[in-house]
C-alpha cells in the first residue's frame, strides 16, 4: 500500500508554545489530505480536510486558528497546533488520498503530542 | 446518535475461537464501509472494505445490511496476533470517514 509518513512521531512542549506537525505522501500525490485527533479510548475525530492549494474545511468545533493547516504540495502537509495547551495533548494522525469518492485513505503513523 | 456505534469490549477470548463483531450506523445515505484495526498507540490499518453481497479475506468475513444499517465483522481462528481495536468506519459524506470507538479484542493462550 501507500506510504505516508508523519515527522516527528512524539513531542513534549511547554503551555505556549507552538508545534508544526508534518505528514508526507512518500510514493503517491495526495489532492487531499485529512487531519485526526484521537484522546485516550476515543475514536479518532476528523479536524480538517486539505486539498492541496486551497484552504483547509475544518470540522465544527475546531478553531481554525489555533490549528493551522497548509497543504502547498501535493506530498505535502503541515498541522500547527499555535499556543498549546495541556488539553491539546493528543494523538494527531494524517491521512491520504490520491482523490475519488471512495479512494482508500492511508495513514500516517502518528504524532503524540505532550504539553506540559 | 452517534452516527457509527460499536460495543467497546472487551471481548476476550481463546486462541482458536470465533468472534463476531456488530457496528451500527445512522446515516442510511453512507455509501463506503471499511473495517480497520488499530494496535495501541499506532495508527489505523485498513483491515477489509465491506461489500453489500459480503466478503472475505482468509480468516475474516464481513458483512453488510443496508437495511437495518448494520456492519459485521466474524474472526474465525483467532490467532495472539489479532488483539487490537477493531474499528468500524462509514464514508457518509463525500471523502470523509467516520470512525467507530472500536471494539477491543484481546485473544488469550
Amino acid at each position: 500500500g501507500a506510504v505516508v509518513s508523519q515527522h516527528p512521531s512524539w513531542v513534549i512542549c511547554k503551555s505556549g508554545t507552538s508545534v508544526k506537525i508534518e505528514c508526507r505522501s512518500l510514493d503517491f500525490q495526495a489532492t487531499t489530505m485529512f487531519w485526526y485527533r484521537q484522546f485516550p479510548k476515543q475514536s479518532l475525530m476528523l479536524m480538517a480536510t486539505s486539498n492541496e492549494g486551497s484552504k483547509a474545511t475544518y470540522e465544527q468545533g475546531v478553531e481554525k486558528d489555533k490549528f493551522l493547516i497548509n497543504h502547498a504540495s501535493l506530498t505535502l502537509s503541515t498541522l500547527t497546533v499555535t499556543s498549546a495547551h495541556p488539553e491539546d495533548s493528543s494523538f494527531y494522525i494524517c491521512s491520504a488520498s490520491s482523490g475519488g469518492y471512495t479512494d482508500t485513505q492511508y495513514f500516517g503513523p502518528g504524532t503524540r503530542l505532550t504539553v506540559l | 446518535r452517534k452516527e457509527v456505534e460499536q460495543d467497546p469490549g472487551p471481548f476476550n477470548v481463546p486462541e482458536g475461537a470465533t468472534v463476531a463483531f456488530n457496528c451500527t450506523y445512522s446515516n442510511s445515505a453512507s455509501q463506503s464501509f471499511f473495517w480497520y484495526r488499530q494496535d495501541c498507540r499506532k495508527e489505523p490499518k485498513l483491515l477489509m472494505s465491506v461489500y453489500s453481497s459480503g466478503n472475505e479475506d482468509g480468516r475474516f468475513t464481513a458483512q453488510l445490511n443496508r437495511a437495518s444499517q448494520y456492519i459485521s465483522l466474524l474472526i474465525r481462528d483467532s490467532k495472539l496476533s489479532d488483539s487490537a481495536t477493531y474499528l468500524c468506519v462509514v464514508n457518509s459524506s463525500g471523502d470523509k470517514l467516520t470512525f467507530g470507538t472500536g471494539t477491543r479484542l484481546a485473544v488469550r493462550p
